[in-house]
């Protein structure tokens, strides 16, 4: 069964630094990859998927992310880090011809000033 | 455009009693999903719909537990009997065509309370 592990529940940056948020999936065929967003008491929001177009994928806000095969990874990255980012991360998968996203457990980013 | 509606924002019950949550998907998506998010659990897919094809219920946790698609559209989440574990938000989301690389749109979710 697919699976999805976000290494680190709670990433802690200062603002102007570096994000690096960390997803690893389980497949033996690449799946399609989704990073969502979530800010407090809100839904959640696309940020960047992939879907086999490119390995390396833009998203909104800043975000991007690349697929590495050889790693079984899909790691968002920002370069330089907001205060308005301070939200929970989810990296979720879904199979080919499938439809059900199957969530990480979320990673808590917080910025400070 | 409107995007997805989810009623109500909040809800509190007693053990045991039954309760409706409904969702109004984005106008024209085929597809529509229910997940739970909750402390223990994170973010759990529920059950899917598909235009007139029979709906993925696989991730529904119990009996207790069931959905309904009216016309393709409006979709309602019914628990009877709620428990406490039942306590989570319950998040909808729809898609057009649902074919995996297709983003889902989440609505607000309902938060659910059991006493």
């Amino acid at each position: 069964a697919q699976s999805v592990t976000q290494l680190g529940s709670h990433v802690s940056v200062s603002e102007g630094a570096l994000v690096l948020l960390r997803c690893n999936y389980s497949s033996s065929v690449p799946p399609y990859l989704f990073w969502y967003v979530q800010y407090p008491n809100q839904g959640l929001q696309l940020l960047l998927k992939y879907t086999s177009a490119a390995t390396l994928v833009k998203g909104i806000n800043g975000f991007e992310a690349e697929f590495k095969k050889s790693e079984t990874s899909f790691h968002l990255t920002k370069p330089s880090a907001h205060m308005s980012d301070a939200a929970e991360y989810f990296c979720a998968v879904s199979d080919r011809g499938t439809d059900k996203l199957i969530f990480g457990t979320g990673t808590r980013l917080q910025v400070f000033p | 455009g409107a995007g997805v509606s989810q009623s109500p924002s909040n809800k509190v019950t007693e053990k045991g009693k039954d309760v409706e949550l409904r969702c109004d998907p984005i106008s024209g998506h085929t597809a529509l999903y229910w997940y739970r998010q909750s402390l223990g659990q994170g973010l759990e897919f529920l059950i899917y719909f598909q235009g007139n094809s029979a709906p993925d219920k696989s991730g529904l946790p119990s009996d207790r537990f069931s959905a309904e698609r009216t016309g393709g559209s409006v979709s309602t989440l019914t628990i009877q009997r709620t428990q406490q574990e039942d306590s989570a938000v319950y998040l909808c989301a729809s898609s057009f065509r649902g074919w995996g690389n297709n983003e889902q749109f989440f609505g607000p979710g309902t938060r659910l309370t059991v006493l």
